[in-house]
């Protein structure tokens, strides 16, 4: 078990571009959850997975982001026209389909957006 | 909705305990968690309580709970230099149809050798 993994770690992009985000959870966990993180503040949940169905999605979720779970594995996070308010850290976890588990995060993607 | 409060600094001498406090507001905050945020890294779990629990002990963490000020601790005996991070309070408001864990803006302690 090699935890959460997420790529690419760091990622510089021009206003107005698209980026693509990619989490791979633990083998075994069926949920999955995105969260974002500015500097100075906590995560902020941006939407959850159970196994392939999204069942919750933050208004912070604009149109402009999109996340899938193809077959209940791996995600990604993709982002349209990107903003420059759209920097931030952003955090992948997973965890068993059990509430008092806690949460396992990955590293995390941090998005420059110039 | 739900909003969890931390202090935002604590700075300790090394070999003291070191009190990290969390305040939230909704009470039916089933699970309470606290984990650890070091640079450039994602978040740590560092242990959790369930609100039927006042306390829990694990190793040097001990974790406080008081239903009744919605307050939450966490102790660290004999902080060390690598204790030196950011630490999140995180709570799950156990309401019908939500997944997510609410964290608060995260409490920076610094040990000092």
């Amino acid at each position: 078990d090699t935890g959460v993994s997420q790529n690419p770690r760091h990622k510089i992009t021009k206003r107005g571009q698209n980026v693509t985000f990619r989490c791979d959870p633990i083998s075994e966990h069926n949920r999955l959850y995105w969260y974002r993180q500015t500097l100075g503040q906590g995560p902020e949940f941006l939407t959850y997975f159970q196994n392939e169905a999204q069942l919750e999605k933050s208004r912070l979720l604009s149109d402009r982001f999109s996340a899938e779970r193809p077959k209940g594995s791996f995600s990604t996070l993709e982002i349209q026209r990107t903003e420059q308010g759209d920097s931030a850290m952003y955090l992948c976890a997973s965890s068993l389909d059990r509430v008092d588990y806690g949460y396992t995060f990955g590293s995390g993607t941090r998005l420059t957006v110039v | 909705g739900e909003d969890v409060e931390q202090s935002l600094f604590l700075s300790v001498r090394e070999g003291d305990s070191s009190v990290i406090n969390c305040t939230y507001t909704d009470s039916s905050s089933t699970y309470l968690y606290w984990y650890k945020q070091e640079p450039g890294a994602g978040l740590q779990l560092l242990t959790y309580i369930f609100s039927n629990m006042d306390m829990k002990q694990d190793q040097r963490l001990t974790v406080l709970l008081n239903k009744k000020d919605k307050h939450l601790s966490l102790r660290i005996a004999d902080t060390q230099t690598g204790d030196s991070a950011i630490y999140f309070c995180a709570v799950y408001p156990y309401t019908s149809g939500t997944y997510k864990y609410i964290f608060g803006t995260g409490t920076r302690l610094k040990v000092l050798a």
